[in-house]
């Protein structure tokens, strides 16, 4: 049980390029979510699914799309990076019903933009 | 809007001390809060969750309060020890959302040996 995992670990992007974020959990859990984390800044959530197929704005959407296509996955996309996203990208989930509220981390990603 | 404020930025105190981190938020009208722990690098934990009708939870040696009706929270480390080194985030789940947590900015403690 990998619990939730992140792909890549660590990027380097230059201003304009584009990347995707790869969130995989193996709990079976409903809801997922992306944050971004900046120094004095704290977690500020970025988009969230809610089910398979569903997704919706946080705090800061602007300049990042998502997809969950399958249940166990969660795609963050930057089209075109810029200098004001680097930051480091958290993925979390949680379960559906009474426990929707537990939420579970996976590692980080540390994305820098030149 | 919900903001959650956490104090002190940074604690360093010596092994073997008791201490108490604090966290406030503005909106008393919260569907629960959680204590997480961060290390340098890695993702966050969850140590703590505490419901809206709950005042407080216990696991170990952390011991964490909540007084919803004043907007408070506080962490209770008793007996801290080197490992116990780490950023410590307060989160609350409010706004008619009972999945979106808004987090404090941590408190960075390190217990010296």
């Amino acid at each position: 049980n990998a619990g939730v995992t992140q792909t890549p670990k660590f990027r380097v992007l230059k201003t304009g390029q584009s990347m995707t974020l790869l969130c995989a959990q193996d709990m079976n859990h409903e809801y997922m979510y992306w944050y971004r984390q900046d120094p004095g800044m704290g977690l500020r959530l970025i988009h969230y699914s809610v089910g398979e197929g569903t997704t919706a704005k946080g705090e800061v959407p602007d300049g990042y799309n998502v997809s969950r296509l399958k249940k166990q996955n969660f795609l963050l996309g930057l089209e075109s990076a810029a200098p004001s996203q680097t930051s480091v990208y958290f993925c979390a989930s949680s379960p559906g019903g009474g426990r929707v509220t537990e939420q579970f981390f996976g590692p980080g990603t540390r994305l820098t933009v030149l | 809007k919900q903001e959650v404020t956490q104090i002190p930025a940074a604690l360093s105190v010596p092994e073997g001390e008791n201490l108490v981190l604090n966290c406030s938020f503005t909106d008393s009208a919260i569907y629960n809060l959680q204590w997480f722990r961060q290390d340098p690098g890695k993702g966050l934990t969850s140590l703590l969750l505490i419901q809206s009708s709950q005042r407080e939870q216990t696991s170990g040696r952390l011991n964490a309060s909540l007084d919803k009706s004043s907007g408070r929270s506080t962490l209770y480390i008793a007996a801290s020890q080197p490992g116990d080194s780490a950023t410590y985030l307060c989160a609350v789940v409010s706004g008619g959302s009972n999945y979106k947590l808004t987090f404090g900015k941590g408190t960075l403690l390190t217990v010296n040996p």
